[in-house]
């Protein structure tokens, strides 16, 4: 089956930093990678999400980039704000398989005001 | 965009009895929901999923006797935690996909669902 690894566990950055979180999936058959954001005690929101056509996608602050030779994914979050502080998941699935998103272990982003 | 609605948010309930949580699409119908369990600072370890009209399939290790799964409609699917346990204590989170190839890939989140069994 389908294992993601998601780095690192916890990042601490200072307001309007930059923010990166890497994931690596094993399944070349995954096509869909999306992020989630999941603040405390809610569940999780998708923020953005790329297919394996495309190799970035941007959304203001946010951005994703998939490398599909090397299967990594990463997300970026420019001039980070406390709001952003939450944990980021992500998520390998399959297209035309189960469609069930293998998620990683999650990246605790805490912005210092 | 997508909505999904899952109550109650917390719920408190005494050992040996049951608690039931619902999940609704407000907006979408939704042909598949998924049903997760998640213990603090941990992913999202996923029990089951529910497609409409059908049995639940339950991952390894989950009990099917005792989490009971009911979809009975595109928009509503059920998580009855049966003879509930402090063990069972927990975040529990639904997540619905909607019909259809364009949003096959896509899903939205409930707000989950805390289980405080005393």
């Amino acid at each position: 089956g389908e294992n993601v690894e998601q780095h690192p566990s916890t990042l601490s950055v200072q307001e309007g930093d930059s923010a990166v979180i890497k994931c690596t999936y094993s399944d070349s058959a995954s096509n869909y990678f999306p992020w989630y954001k999941q603040e405390l005690g809610k569940g999780p929101q998708l923020i953005i999400d790329i297919r394996s056509n495309v190799g970035e996608k941007k959304d203001q602050r946010i951005a994703v980039t998939l490398n599909k030779t090397a299967k990594h994914f990463s997300l970026h979050i420019t001039e980070t704000q406390p709001e952003d502080s939450a944990v980021y998941f992500c998520a390998a699935v399959q297209s035309g398989g189960s469609y069930i998103p293998t998620f990683g272990r999650g990246t605790s982003l805490i912005v210092h005001p | 965009g997508a909505v999904v609605s899952q109550h109650p948010s917390r719920v408190i309930c005494k050992s040996g009895t049951s608690v039931k949580i619902e999940c609704r699409s407000l907006d979408f119908q939704a042909t598949t929901m998924f049903w997760y369990r998640q213990f603090p600072k941990q992913s999202l370890m996923l029990m089951a999923t529910s497609n409409e009209g059908s049995k639940a399939t339950y991952e390894q290790g989950v009990e099917k006797d005792k989490f009971l799964i009911n979809h009975a409609s595109l928009t509503l699917s059920t998580l009855t935690v049966t003879s509930a346990h402090p063990e069972d204590s927990s975040f529990y989170i639904c997540s619905a996909r909607r019909g259809g190839a364009a949003g096959a890939n896509v899903l939205t989140f409930g707000a989950g669902s805390r289980l405080t069994v005393l």
